[in-house]
């Protein structure tokens, strides 16, 4: 089983702020994705990696941007935070074509 | 075009009935694997199983079962003598070549004492 740390769990900031969601896992997993969830409801992808230096946008349009310098980081930025992006954020891993593994994720509120 | 579909949005049931959640998928794909997961209400999402597109075997976990019909593109979740601690969100998600992971939209499972 992966190991998967996201930070924050919680998050509460102002509009126009810049953030950057953690997302580290242990596993050494090649492929790392992002979610955006809102409570009980469906799961959009919004960006997903093969590896250290491919990012690929997911399904559903996101302001936020994504890197993969090293294997076991994934961090998702918003340049300039506003309340639609208020959601839960989750990170997930994978190795091949098994199941994927998911963190806490982050809730995050723009006020 | 990949798909989930999870058609029930919300089941209640009665503690110790037995229920069954549908997953209904699309995809071209000839390699590919099925999951269901699970999110309490604490919000983290847990696996719970996993199906290749060549194995249509059913599986039995105590009082979880999952019934696997490649004709019908199904992948159905069946509790036995459902307990409280079953309600939860249910996702049905479909793993392709293209290595993304879809989840359908979820069904909400209410497990009344």
């Amino acid at each position: 089983e992966a190991d998967i740390y996201q930070t924050p769990r919680y998050l509460v900031i102002g509009t126009g702020k810049k953030i950057t969601l953690e997302c580290s896992q242990t596993m050494g997993h090649d492929k790392m994705y992002w979610y955006q969830q809102d409570p009980g409801m469906e799961l959009h992808l919004i960006h997903y990696s093969y590896g250290v230096n491919s990012t690929e946008k997911g399904d559903l349009s996101s302001e936020s941007t994504v890197s993969r310098i090293r294997t076991e980081h994934f961090p998702l930025t918003l340049e300039s935070a506003r309340p639609s992006h208020t959601s839960q954020y989750l990170c997930a891993t994978r190795q091949g074509l098994n199941e994927a593994f998911f963190g806490q994720g982050t809730r995050l509120t723009v006020v | 075009a990949q798909k989930v579909t999870q058609a029930q949005t919300e089941i209640s049931v009665v503690e110790k009935e037995d229920v069954t959640l549908d997953c209904v998928y699309e995809t071209r794909d000839t390699t590919y694997y099925l999951f269901w997961y699970k999110q309490p209400p604490s919000g983290e999402l847990v696996f719970l199983i996993r199906r290749n597109s060549f194995d249509e075997q059913n599986e039995i976990s105590g009082r979880y079962s999952w019934n696997f019909q490649k004709s019908t593109s199904s992948f159905n979740f069946t509790i036995t003598a459902s307990q409280v601690v079953d309600s939860a969100v249910y996702f049905c998600a479909l793993g392709t070549s293209y290595d993304k992971v879809i989840f359908g939209p979820g069904t909400s499972l209410s497990v009344i004492p």
